[in-house]
């Protein structure tokens, strides 16, 4: 199974702040990840996937980089909506694994 | 729109059995890939089954494998699952989902979840 790493688990930040949250699979996936964003009591919201490309109606601050092992997904000027729990996910192949997590608070 | 609205969710005693369902609409059903993931209280995403469009291809994570059964029926839009020898571990949000796009593996929408609580 390819086992999905993030780092931080949390981070604290402020509006306007440019936040970079990395993922890293235990082997090359080339581009099959994934990016969601859940707010609490919510379900996840697939903010972007095939590692750069941004779903429709994701706000452009959303970007998301990186293939093989190491992915970053950066917003580039926190907003208020933005604090929520980031999950990265692999979908190169089964079984389809999630990374455990980064949740960004307010500072 | 898309919409996906499980149901079937509820308290049940370890060793039993429970089938969710998942009505879609808003988009042609039989296009597209669907699962089932799940979220304990507090935990985080575990993908438990995947069903090709025509249910001729399953997959299953290794949790569930052997107790759980992923089923559709395109006729009626809706998208199933079989949960048998339930354990303390299943309890959670049930989620079912679409691809954004045929048969991606991405997840592009989510229900609303079903909470299943297994406990005596």
């Amino acid at each position: 199974d390819i086992q999905m790493t993030q780092s931080p688990s949390s981070v604290s930040a402020s509006v306007g702040d440019r936040v970079t949250i990395t993922c890293r699979a235990s082997q090359d996936i080339s581009s099959w990840l994934a990016w969601y964003q859940q707010k609490p009591g919510k379900a996840p919201k697939l903010l972007i996937y095939a590692a750069s490309t941004l779903q429709s109606g994701v706000p452009s601050r959303f970007s998301g980089s990186g293939s093989g092992t190491d992915f970053t997904l950066t917003i580039s000027s926190l907003q208020p909506e933005d604090f929520a729990t980031y999950y990265c996910q692999q979908a190169d192949s089964f079984p389809i694994t999630f990374g455990p997590g980064t949740k960004v608070d307010i500072k | 729109q898309v919409q996906l609205v499980e149901s079937g969710g509820d308290l049940v005693k370890p060793g039993g059995s429970l089938r969710l369902s998942c009505a879609a609409s808003g988009f042609t059903f039989s296009a597209y890939y669907m699962s089932w993931i799940r979220q304990a209280p507090g935990k985080g995403l575990e993908w438990l089954s995947y069903i090709s469009s025509s249910g001729s291809t399953l997959y299953y994570g290794d949790s569930v494998k052997g107790r759980f059964t992923i089923s559709r029926d395109n006729a009626k839009k809706s998208l199933y699952l079989q949960m048998n020898s339930l354990r303390a571990e299943d309890t959670a949000v049930y989620y079912c989902a679409r691809a954004p796009y045929g048969s991606s593996l991405f997840v592009g929408y989510w229900g609303q979840g079903t909470l299943v609580t297994v406990s005596s």
